[in-house]
């Protein structure tokens, strides 16, 4: 049982290059969330979906876009990178309708210069 | 607007010196309050979810406890292996996201 993969790890965009974030999960969860962490602001919510079909916008979405037309995936594109995207983006999933916690992807480390 | 603010940022403590971390939150129907570790490089990893106030749940040496606009997560006699940071976040009655404070760094020198 994986749990939420993210995928790359690590990325280095120059300033106006798009690029995908992947993030996948195989425990059938209908929520899926991604937050970008910068120091002292803690977990932001960028977009969020609450089952195949539906996304929603979070606190900071301007310049992602995301789409889900699977259960199972949720990937995140950054249309044009610009230098304050620097930071690192956690995908995280939760059953649907649950007051369970949210179980978080490792992570992916996003550096644009 | 839902808040959650926690305290201190950091806190740095001799192994088996006991403290507490404070965590205090507004929200129009708290669905839960959720504490996460975070070790470096990592994600979040889930720990305590609790969800009425005077609700206690312990894990090893952690014990969380929430009030109506407060949680606590108490370390009692913590080990080096403790270090991390400790991220506390609400969710409402009214969705599934979950609004996260700033978190703790806890170090515990041997």
């Amino acid at each position: 049982n994986a749990g939420v993969t993210q995928t790359p790890k690590f990325q280095v965009l120059k300033t106006g290059q798009s690029m995908t974030l992947q993030c996948a999960q195989d425990m059938n969860h209908e929520y899926m969330s991604w937050y970008r962490q910068d120091p002292g602001m803690g977990l932001r919510l960028i977009h969020y979906s609450v089952g195949a079909g539906i996304t929603d916008q979070g606190e900071v979405p301007n310049g992602y876009n995301v789409s889900r037309s699977t259960t199972e995936d949720f990937p995140l594109r950054l249309l044009s990178a610009a230098p304050s995207q620097t930071s690192v983006y956690f995908c995280a999933s939760s059953p649907r309708g649950s007051t369970e916690a949210y179980t978080f992807g490792s992570g992916t480390r996003l550096t644009v210069v | 607007e839902d808040q959650v603010t926690q305290s201190p940022e950091a806190l740095r403590l001799q192994e088996g010196e006991s403290s507490s971390l404070n965590c205090s939150y507004t929200v129009s129907g708290l669905r839960g309050l959720f504490w996460y570790r975070q070790d470096p490089g990592k994600g979040p990893e889930f720990l305590f979810t609790l969800y009425s106030a005077g609700e206690e749940k312990e894990k090893e040496r952690l014990k969380a406890t929430l009030t109506k606009k407060e949680s606590f997560l108490h370390i009692t006699a913590p080990k080096p292996e403790d270090s991390a940071t400790y991220l506390c976040a609400s969710g409402a009655t009214s969705g599934s996201r979950l609004t996260f404070g700033e978190g703790t760094q806890l170090t515990v020198n041997p």
